[in-house]
């Protein structure tokens, strides 16, 4: 099955800076992958999204970029501010087959400093 | 867009009791649901998919009888937690995935709110 790791586990930048998290996946099935934001208490929401036959997709501050050959995609947050400290995961998925099953990575914890 | 309603937001359940939790997709039909546990500072973890209108597949490790999952209806999908013990306190979410023809993000998997459950 597949298999989706998220690094780092934590993360803490200054207002206004970037951050970067990398997730690596195993299944060249995949080609659904997703990021989703978790606020305490809350159900994952849904960020950004890419499919494999993108390369890069941006949407304002937030920016995903995936390289099957590698199998590996990142999620690139710009100019960060408070409100985007969350718990952030990665996921892969085959759109079909597979039973459709979305795998997570394990999280990371982004924290924003003022 | 894409709303999934999940009920209730949290539960207090005695030690033998079964606790049902309501999964609901408002604005789209979902035949595929799926169901995921969730520990402290930990990662969402698949407990089972769920069609319309067949029994739902489980993952390894996950007792059916112990979590039961319906999913009678395009809308709606049920996990009940039966004779529930303290070990299965947790946060519960569900998933419901859109399918094309709908005007939703093709394949698109939306999240619930979650479920907080504590057995006392």
């Amino acid at each position: 099955g597949e298999n989706v790791e998220q690094h780092p586990s934590t993360l803490s930048v200054q207002e206004g800076d970037s951050a970067v998290i990398k997730c690596t996946y195993s299944d060249s099935a995949s080609n659904y992958f997703p990021w989703y934001k978790q606020e305490l208490g809350k159900g994952p929401q849904l960020i950004i999204d890419i499919r494999s036959n993108v390369g890069e997709k941006k949407d304002q501050r937030i920016a995903v970029t995936l390289n099957k050959t590698a199998k590996h995609f990142s999620l690139h947050i710009t100019e960060t501010q408070p409100e985007d400290s969350a718990v952030y995961f990665c996921a892969a998925s085959p759109m079909t087959g597979g039973g459709n099953k979305l795998t997570f990575g394990t999280g990371t914890q982004l924290k924003v400093e003022l | 867009g894409a709303v999934v309603s999940q009920h209730p937001s949290w539960v207090i359940c005695k030690s033998g009791t079964s606790v049902k939790i309501e999964c609901r997709s408002l604005d789209f039909q979902a035949t595929t649901m799926f169901w995921y546990r969730q520990f402290p500072k930990q990662s969402l973890m698949l407990m089972a998919t769920s069609n319309e209108g067949s029994k739902a597949t489980y993952e390894q490790g996950v007792e059916k009888d112990k979590f039961l999952i319906n999913h009678a209806s395009l809308t709606l999908s049920t996990l009940t937690v039966t004779s529930a013990h303290p070990e299965d306190s947790s946060f519960y979410i569900c998933s419901a995935r859109s399918t094309p023809g709908q005007g939703l993000p093709i394949y698109g998997y939306t999240f619930g709110s979650g479920t907080r459950l504590t057995v006392v």
